[in-house]
C-alpha cells in the first residue's frame, strides 16, 4: 500500500533561519514525489516534484528536496525563512501514474 | 502548466439543497480530477473526470451525491447533493497533462448551514 507520512504538523522557525519539513513515504512501486503549498484560502501551488532523475529537487522560491530510498524519506529545506513562506504545506505521492496520495500537512509559521 | 478557474469560489447553501461546481481550464488537458479538503485536513481524491465517459470514484465516493461531468477536454463539473453540513469542505479541481503532475484550481470554499 502507498502512504505518505507528514511527521510534523507544526513547524515553527524566525525569519531567515532554515526551514526543514519531513516527509516519508511507503510505496510498492517507484514513486513520483510531490511537495505543494497552500497559502490562505488558496489553492495548491506545486513546488516541486521528483520523478527518479536527480535525487536533488530544487523547486520555486528556494525549496528543494531530497529523494533518499534508503530512508524513503523526501523532506523539505530551504536556506533561509521568509515571512512570505508561512502556509501549509503538503508532500504527495503519484501512484498508477494518475492518483495522488497526499500527507495531513505540515504548517509553516514564520516569526519575525 | 494550465490556467485552472473555478466557479463559485465559494458559497453558503441550505441543507437538502444541491451545488455544481464549475472547473475550466485554459488548454486541452488529458486527466481532470476533483478532491475534498475537509475543515483543517490534507485532500482526498473523489473522483477521475473522464471526457466522454463516466467518471471514476474512489472508495467512500458515489455517483448519486458527487455526479461529475465531463463534456470536453477543458471543462469538468461537479455536484455535490442533498448536501448536509458534513459536505463543508473546499473542493478542487486539478489537472493534468503528461498523466503524472497535478495542477490544481484555486478551490471552492462551501459552507453548508
Amino acid at each position: 500500500a502507498q502512504s505518505v507520512t507528514q511527521l510534523d504538523s507544526h513547524v515553527s522557525v524566525s525569519e531567515g533561519t532554515p526551514v526543514l519539513l519531513r516527509c516519508n513515504y511507503s510505496s510498492s512501486y517507484s514513486p513520483s514525489l510531490f511537495w505543494y503549498v497552500q497559502h490562505p484560502n488558496k489553492g495548491l501551488q506545486l513546488l516541486l516534484k521528483y520523478t527518479s532523475a536527480a535525487t536533488l529537487v530544487k523547486g520555486i522560491n528556494g525549496f528543494e528536496a531530497e529523494f533518499k530510498k534508503s530512508e524513503t524519506s523526501f523532506h523539505l529545506t530551504k536556506p533561509s525563512a521568509h515571512m512570505s513562506d508561512a502556509a501549509e504545506y503538503f508532500c504527495a505521492l503519484s501512484y498508477n501514474t494518475d492518483k495522488l496520495i497526499f500527507g495531513t500537512g505540515t504548517r509553516l509559521q514564520v516569526f519575525p | 502548466s494550465a490556467v485552472i478557474s473555478q466557479k463559485p469560489s465559494r458559497d453558503i447553501c441550505q441543507r437538502g439543497t444541491s451545488l455544481t461546481i464549475q472547473c475550466q481550464v485554459d488548454s486541452q488537458v488529458t486527466m481532470m480530477f476533483w478532491y475534498r479538503q475537509q475543515p483543517g485536513q490534507s485532500l482526498t481524491l473523489i473522483a477521475t473526470a473522464n471526457q466522454g465517459s463516466e467518471a471514476t470514484y474512489e472508495s467512500g465516493f458515489v455517483i448519486d451525491k458527487f455526479p461529475i461531468s465531463r463534456p470536453n477536454l477543458t471543462f469538468s463539473t461537479l455536484t455535490v447533493s442533498n448536501m448536509s453540513p458534513e459536505d463543508s469542505s473546499i473542493y478542487l479541481c486539478s489537472e493534468s497533462a503528461d498523466g503524472d503532475t497535478q495542477y490544481f484550481g484555486p478551490g471552492t470554499r462551501l459552507t453548508v448551514l
